[in-house]
């Protein structure tokens, strides 16, 4: 079945440092590969998406490219602030009636 | 401001109450979802309702009922919950089920709910 491994956290970084939170998936078909961020208190949104392999989404300073030969979708930024922390979801969707398959979560803090 | 809400935000009941959760989108969805997120476990996805109808139900027991009136609401009724059950309740809606690029889904910010 599909599924989607995502690094252990929490992680805690400094101000203006280089951010990746690892995402690797197993799935049956070619499906699309999302991140999802949570905020304290809040519902998960929708952070970016790729649809196809070597796409890359990016939103808010963020990236992630589908790489489909190393069935990955790393997430990264070159500059985390303070507002970032947050939980971030990596999830995937199969084609058709297949529904969202999410990762554990990482939680990420910025100190400043 | 997702477009997805729901209430309450707070819910704390004994075992032997009954209550309901309600979530309500305004963006116009056909497929709506209810998720339950404990700590350190991945997101579970419980029920999904396309076009008011129930598509799936992965193994939830029975002292959780949803409840899906029309594409706009959504209702999760519990009783004789177990202290197991204390999670934060996620309600999210997607335009639909059948296309990928219309299965994006949109998140309520939760009912956490604590069981004593």
């Amino acid at each position: 079945g599909n599924s989607v491994t995502q690094m252990e956290g929490p992680v805690t970084l400094s101000e203006e440092a280089f951010l990746t939170i690892n995402c690797t998936y197993t799935a049956t078909g070619y499906p699309s590969l999302f991140w999802y961020v949570q905020y304290p208190g809040e519902g998960l949104q929708l952070l970016l998406k790729a649809t196809k392999a070597d796409d890359k989404g990016s939103n808010k300073g963020f990236e992630a490219t589908y790489r489909k030969e190393t069935t990955s979708f790393h997430l990264e930024k070159g500059s985390v602030q303070v507002s970032d922390s947050a939980v971030y979801f990596c999830a995937l969707s199969d084609l058709g009636n297949t529904p969202l398959v999410f990762g554990k979560g990482t939680r990420l803090s910025v100190i400043a | 401001e997702t477009g997805v809400t729901q209430t309450p935000r707070h819910l704390v009941m004994g075992m032997t109450n009954k209550k309901s959760l309600k979530c309500e989108q305004h963006l116009g969805h056909n497929a709506m979802y209810w998720y339950k997120q404990s700590a350190k476990k991945p997101l579970e996805l419980m029920f999904v309702y396309n076009f008011k109808e129930q598509t799936e139900n992965n193994s939830v027991p029975s002292r959780f009922s949803p409840e899906c009136p029309n594409s706009s609401h959504l209702f999760l009724h519990l009783h004789t919950l177990q202290p197991e059950d204390s999670a934060l309740y996620l309600c999210a809606s997607s335009q639909d089920r059948g296309q990928l690029a219309k299965n994006i889904q949109y998140f309520g910010a939760g009912t956490r709910l604590s069981v004593l």
